[in-house]
């Protein structure tokens, strides 16, 4: 999606592994958020971020960690990668806080696999 | 746990007919958003109702908020082979954005 790119778009992980996912944006939005979608639960929230160094947890944020050295990363990390956090991950920004004029803007996916 | 529970999880219709996804919630809500997400791609913000909105449109999306039965439905009219997707009602609250499982739309031509 424009002004928002994550990466890799595919990742296939050991066990046991650290994975780091990036979410890059050129929308100098204050808002950045992580979901994951797994079928049954829709999306759900990981961790976001209101500002540089600024980030808090979401509902599902056990076994991750986030940082946001500046305002257009936000760096999702997977401390070591277990098969539950097989998933696709999802960033997203917003210009207000969640998303209250204009909604949020999806990055296209990670596909992480982890064996 | 999530806020918003849409219904139903999958709904078919023929090209032309009006398709109607609804959505509950539990608490109370700044605003209700609705995304559709293709397979395979990202989330698409679609509209956004606030608090003290009851209804909105947009093109051939009509979508109405009852704060009182909190509750909100989306109806796409006319419905094209192209609107086939996953639809996904999102309540806001707190500083972020908490997602139902959405509604799978199949629209057959």
């Amino acid at each position: 999606d424009a002004g928002i790119t994550q990466s890799p778009r595919h990742k296939v992980t050991e066990t046991g592994t650290p994975v780091t996912l990036r979410c890059h944006q050129t929308e100098n939005h204050r808002y950045m958020y992580w979901y994951r979608q797994d079928p049954g639960h829709g999306l759900r929230l990981i961790h976001y971020s209101y500002g540089v160094k600024d980030t808090d947890k979401g509902e599902v944020s056990d076994g991750y960690s986030v940082s946001r050295s500046k305002t257009e990363d936000f760096l999702l990390t997977l401390e070591s990668a277990t098969s539950s956090q097989t998933s696709v991950y999802f960033c997203a920004i917003s210009e207000l806080t969640a998303g209250a004029r204009d909604g949020y803007t999806f990055g296209s996916g990670t596909r992480l696999t982890v064996v | 746990s999530q806020q918003g529970e849409e219904d139903p999880q999958a709904l078919s219709i023929q090209e032309g007919e009006n398709a109607t996804m609804n959505c509950s919630y539990k608490t109370s809500i700044n605003n209700l958003q609705w995304y559709r997400q293709n397979s395979g791609r990202g989330l698409v913000h679609l509209i956004l109702i606030r608090s003290n909105e009851r209804e909105k449109h947009s093109g051939r999306l009509r979508v109405t908020l009852d704060t009182s039965k909190k509750s909100s439905s989306l109806l796409i009219t006319a419905s094209r082979a192209a609107d086939t997707a996953s639809y996904f009602c999102a309540t806001a609250g707190g500083g972020k954005l908490i997602f139902g499982q959405g509604t799978e739309l199949s629209v057959k031509p």
